[in-house]
């Protein structure tokens, strides 16, 4: 399943609200994950079933979708959430992610 | 919490082969299905292959079925992955977690360099 994530880039302020866009090539049902990556730290799921937040993932954060679309939604950037964020489908074997979106600051 | 250890850098010649480690802490390793996941600089994430440490079975993605091999030890509450025949492909961060569907822990990452 190829996994196309929109954008590449993403250039936004504190306070800011943003979307991150994934389409898979087949249905998947809900079997979608996001993840943080950031320099010098362990990858860190953020979503899972398309919009469950992991434990520990702060509200601001939420995921919607199913089937072949799905976003990620960033409400009131903080500093903190400037990174590289992935999706990850896990229908099938392989499981496989997107090219992933680096959020920027503006 | 648990946490996944991994070894340290590599820098190995082309023709090669190497073996990286992933430690469990803060649980047992056979609580978990033990994924490696390839990125190349600049690039994205590429799964690798899983290996279930309570039965060693094992599963890889088609492209790493001759490059890589999972294995684990119980004992030390650690996987492996050895890469061999290494060619500058394979020059990469190595990344090890855990999850059955999704991943819930990462190692920090391994860098191989393959130069000669």
């Amino acid at each position: 399943v190829q996994m196309t994530q929109s954008p590449s880039y993403l250039a936004a302020s504190p306070g800011e609200s943003v979307s991150i866009s994934c389409k898979a090539s087949k249905s998947i049902s809900n079997n979608l994950a996001w993840y943080q990556e950031k320099p010098g730290k362990a990858n860190k799921l953020l979503i899972h079933s398309g919009s469950t937040l992991q434990s520990g993932t702060p509200s601001r954060f939420s995921g919607s979708g199913s089937g072949t679309d799905f976003t990620l939604t960033i409400r009131s950037l903080e500093s903190e959430d400037f990174a590289v964020y992935y999706c990850q489908q896990y229908n099938e074997y392989p499981p496989t992610f997107g090219a992933g979106t680096k959020l920027e600051l503006k | 919490e648990v946490q996944l250890q991994q070894s340290g850098a590599e820098l190995v010649r082309p023709g090669t082969s190497v073996k990286l480690s992933c430690k469990v802490s803060g649980d047992t390793i056979t609580a978990y299905y033990m994924h490696f996941v390839k990125q190349r600089p600049g690039q994205g994430l590429e799964w690798i292959g899983r290996i279930d440490p309570e039965d060693d079975s094992t599963k890889y993605a088609e492209k790493f079925k001759n490059k890589a091999t999972l294995t684990a030890d119980t004992s030390s509450n650690t996987a492996y992955l050895k890469l061999s025949s290494l060619t500058s492909e394979d020059t990469a961060t190595y990344f090890c977690t855990t999850g059955s569907y999704y991943f819930d822990y990462w190692g920090q990452g391994v860098m191989v360099t393959v130069s000669s």
